[in-house]
């Protein structure tokens, strides 16, 4: 079946515009995940939503970062008055629960943001 | 100090040699995960453990809870290995990941 899907794929802006970085979960997966890939540096996390519940958003790094998901699938990740520190690869994970415990994360291909 | 540690950082090999790469973490956790990542590639999961052992193919993940120490083991490497391998721990009542900082292992025909 589809795995995660990202959208674009590459992004070129001018520092201070708005981004939106669209990330499509594997069908049924309830969690979804937003993580950040800086160059020369580790992932780290940014915000997790899961179901109808609030959002996870404590490693968002500064409130120009915020995300949607819209009815419990699609999942949008806007940056505002983007600097160029943003530049990184973002990269959208999903994954189905069973029980109390959660499955193995899957990965979308990332988008790469790079500020001018 | 991160919370979660790898190494080595960077591991270079001959074709067919056993591959050990090593995580440490600090932090009660619900599962551990390895990930890989080659160049300029995606990122796949490998493994997700809570306890033990398990095996796909050539790799072998391992996990002690009371030492807090996991290993993932490549048999017979291949240069198709070659890929930055990441430790990733999901702590206890929260959901996400923290990641280590990642092996960089290069195999050698």
């Amino acid at each position: 079946g589809a795995g995660v899907s990202q959208s674009p794929s590459n992004k070129v802006t001018e520092k201070g515009k708005d981004v939106e970085l669209r990330c499509d979960p594997i069908s049924g997966h309830t969690a979804l995940y937003w993580y950040r890939q800086s160059l020369g540096q580790g992932l780290e996390f940014l915000i997790y939503f899961q179901g109808n519940s609030a959002p996870d958003k404590s490693g968002l790094p500064s409130d120009r970062f915020s995300a949607e998901r819209t009815g419990g699938s699609v999942s949008t990740l806007t940056i505002q008055r983007t600097q160029q520190e943003d530049s990184a690869v973002y990269l959208c994970a999903s994954s189905s629960i069973w029980g109390q415990g959660y499955n193995e994360q899957f990965f979308g291909p990332g988008t790469r943001l790079t500020v001018l | 100090k991160n919370e979660v540690e790898q190494s080595p950082q960077n591991l270079t090999a001959q074709e067919g040699e056993f591959i050990t790469i090593n995580c440490s973490y600090s932090v009660g956790i619900s599962a551990l995960h390895w990930l890989q990542q080659h160049p300029g590639g995606g990122i796949v999961s490998l493994f997700m453990l809570s306890s033990g052992k398990k095996k796909h193919g050539r790799l072998i993940a391992t996990i002690n809870i009371q030492e807090k120490h996991s290993s993932l083991h490549i048999t017979a490497s291949h240069p198709r290995d070659s890929a930055v391998y990441i430790c990733a721990v999901r702590v206890f009542g929260n959901e996400k990941l923290t990641f280590g900082t990642g092996t960089r292992l290069t195999i050698i025909p």
